[in-house]
């Protein structure tokens, strides 16, 4: 299976900061990478797929980026609605897999 | 407009059988894939097992020993089955459609509001 090591596990952030989460893959999974928005008691929110594909309707705040194992996700810009726990997921491969977790929580 | 709804027990005693059904509208069962993914409290996201289109199923390699993906395509219905439960299967436990097109994958989009199910001695 393929192993995901998300960093950091938390984030400190100021509104109006840019914040920058990574994701390490243990092979290369050529940029089959997604990154999800979870707030608490919700379902998960795909907000970008492909490494750095913005969904429909997701503000060009959020952006991705990376190739073969390293993979990064950024917010320009916090906003309040952005503290929320943030995940990569793998989905080269099945088992598909999940990195760890980001919490962005304001400074 | 894609609808997944999970509907679970609740409660489960400890070496029972855990069983959750995800009832899907909107999306078809047999063109895309369906996973199961699970959050235990304060935890991250676990993902557990897809069944595909064609029916084929994959799982995650901790779990596999102990769990079962099926469907009945005809009542829209995806069933997740685990076994031996124990009370670190305590987790709120969702289904999530392929439901996103990217780059030559489809990718989980479409997710139910999940089933809070604790195991319990």
């Amino acid at each position: 299976d393929i192993q995901m090591t998300q960093s950091p596990p938390s984030l400190s952030a100021s509104l109006g900061d840019k914040v920058t989460i990574t994701c390490q893959t243990s092979q290369n999974i050529n940029k089959y990478i997604a990154w999800y928005q979870q707030k608490p008691g919700k379902a998960p929110r795909l907000l970008i797929g492909f490494t750095s594909r913005l969904v429909s309707g997701i503000p060009s705040r959020f952006s991705g980026s990376g190739s073969g194992r390293d993979y990064s996700f950024s917010i320009s810009n916090v906003e309040s609605e952005d503290i929320a726990s943030y995940y990569c997921l793998q989905y080269d491969n099945s088992p598909n897999t999940f990195g760890a977790g980001t919490k962005l929580e304001l400074k | 407009q894609v609808q997944m709804k999970e509907t679970g027990p609740g409660l489960v005693q400890t070496t029972q059988t855990l069983s959750v059904t995800c009832t899907v509208s909107g999306f078809s069962l047999t063109s895309y894939g369906v996973h199961w993914v699970r959050q235990a409290p304060g935890k991250g996201l676990e993902w557990m097992g897809i069944i595909w289109g064609d029916g084929s199923t994959n799982y995650n390699s901790a779990l596999k020993s102990r769990l079962s993906i099926s469907r009945d395509t005809s009542k829209s219905q995806v069933f997740l089955t685990m076994n031996s439960l124990q009370t670190d299967d305590t987790a709120v436990y969702y289904c999530a459609g392929d439901n996103y097109y990217s780059g030559g994958y489809y990718v989980m989009d479409a997710w139910g509001q999940g089933a809070s199910v604790t195991v319990s001695s």
